[in-house]
């Protein structure tokens, strides 16, 4: 495998289910990112992990929950989400803030959430 | 604060034919880069070309070429040859050298259509 993975690809979920999104990068970066992507709306950042550590949390609700085990990974668990949840969720890496303005993000196939 | 702005939220363009997606942007960093992304329609948003703000040439990729011109806050992504496969969404993103990891700033996109 190469770039960034991310699985599943697609879900479907009830409002009271508990459900994870999964980000694997095998770039050998240091910072990884979840971000929200709904229609007709910009791409909102929600967290940044840089070297495992959680550098920004963008005011997002408690039902998101992320975790960062180690560079490679970066999961988002979700419990008890709403409706207005469903979007395209994208989770991207890069090389960390040392990288400064050339810091590029390379991005995963993203998972399209649908809560029911 | 950073803002990117796209005034083109579509364009259409005939196949092998050259475009322009503008793109201006506004930041109090002295040093920056600047980033272009295209999203087809499966969702992922992939790389495309990188420009240095202090990068003396314009930033070339195959196909792509970004028109910088830094005291008018620009950098226009330029497509030569349009192949119909171009057809997606494409976002313009900035990154300040001081900035802490994480704080992209993304355009709202325009849409590109190839016509055969």
């Amino acid at each position: 495998e190469t770039g960034v993975t991310q699985t599943p690809r697609h879900l479907v979920m009830g409002m009271t289910n508990k459900k994870s999104l999964k980000c694997e990068q095998h770039l050998g970066h240091n910072a990884m990112y979840w971000y929200k992507q709904s229609a007709k709306k910009p791409l909102e950042l929600m967290f940044v992990y840089n070297f495992k550590e959680q550098t920004e949390n963008n005011s997002v609700p408690s039902r998101f929950s992320p975790e960062c085990p180690n560079s490679s990974h970066l999961f988002l668990h979700l419990h008890t989400l709403q409706p207005e949840d469903s979007a395209l969720y994208l989770c991207a890496s890069s090389q960390g803030s040392e990288a400064g303005g050339g810091d590029t993000q390379y991005f995963g196939p993203g998972t399209r959430l649908t809560v029911l | 604060a950073q803002k990117i702005t796209q005034t083109q939220p579509g364009m259409f363009v005939q196949e092998k034919e050259a475009v322009t997606l503008d793109c201006t942007y506004d930041t109090s960093d002295p040093s920056y880069g600047l980033f272009w992304y295209k999203q087809p329609s499966s969702g992922e948003m992939i790389f495309l070309i990188y420009q240095g703000s202090y990068d003396q040439q314009n930033a070339t990729e195959g196909r792509y070429s970004l028109n910088f011109q830094k005291a008018r806050k620009s950098a226009n992504l330029v497509i030569s040859a349009s192949q119909l496969g171009d057809s997606a969404m494409y976002f313009c993103a900035m990154r300040g050298h001081n900035t802490n990891a994480g704080k992209s700033t993304f355009g709202d996109g325009t849409t590109l259509t190839v016509k055969p």
